[in-house]
């Protein structure tokens, strides 16, 4: 069955660092997502990416955050100078059509800045 | 954000029992309703979902009700099998104002007893 793939599995970085969390959805999707969990908060969308530009952004998505998809499969979010609060388990997610449709998730990055 | 909201934090069934999760929202322009259920160490994974057009849908062992007049909707597993175990969260979009982002609950931990 195909799936959403995401890596790393686990990220840690030093803050004020640079990181490129990198995902593959799933091949004949066309809506990406990224959303991340903080420990013990709800799952909270980030972003969402169609032809190859954002259609929606959350008020978590500053200037700090960017994605990209480099290639006909990898699709990927930069975090530019991470800061502690960063810290998280970031989902990538895929869907096929933008409404009415189930979102599929990755396994999830967990990314932890000190 | 509390437009989903899920109040029980948790839930315990035995085997072959039913079980219900509940889920109540605040958005009246939420539109599709979806449930996802979720592992430790894994994204969540969907299960079901409904259009705000119907008031029941049903997929094998699992149904989800909506009640659009209470914003409230249920998904009910019946019988309840250990490997159910699980975090449940309930999850809805509204298409008009929010294209496919997915607002999620807090999340229910379903354990279902032998």
């Amino acid at each position: 069955e195909p799936e959403v793939t995401q890596t790393p599995s686990h990220q840690v970085t030093q803050m004020g660092q640079e990181v490129i969390l990198r995902c593959v959805p799933i091949s004949n999707h066309l809506y990406f997502y990224w959303y991340r969990q903080i420990l013990g908060q709800k799952v909270e969308f980030l972003v969402s990416f169609y032809n190859n530009e954002i259609s929606e952004k959350s008020e978590i998505f500053d200037d700090q955050f960017s994605v990209e998809r480099p290639d006909g499969s990898n699709f990927t979010l930069k975090i530019r100078s991470t800061k502690l609060e960063d810290s998280a388990m970031y989902f990538c997610a895929s869907s096929k059509t933008e409404v009415n449709t189930e979102a599929f998730f990755g396994q999830g990055t967990r990314l932890t800045v000190v | 954000d509390q437009q989903v909201k899920q109040n029980s934090p948790s839930l315990s069934v035995q085997e072959g029992r039913i079980s219900i999760l509940n889920c109540d929202y605040t958005n009246s322009m939420f539109d599709y309703f979806l449930w996802y259920k979720k592992y430790p160490a894994e994204g969540p994974t969907f299960l079901i979902s409904i259009s705000s057009i119907k008031d029941k849908n049903e997929d094998g062992r699992f149904t989800v009700f909506l009640n659009k007049s209470a914003k409230h909707l249920s998904l009910h597993i019946v019988p309840s099998q250990p490997g159910d175990s699980a975090v449940y969260f309930c999850a809805a979009s509204a298409r008009e104002t929010s294209g496919s982002r997915l607002t999620f609950g807090e999340g229910t931990q379903l354990t279902v007893n032998p």
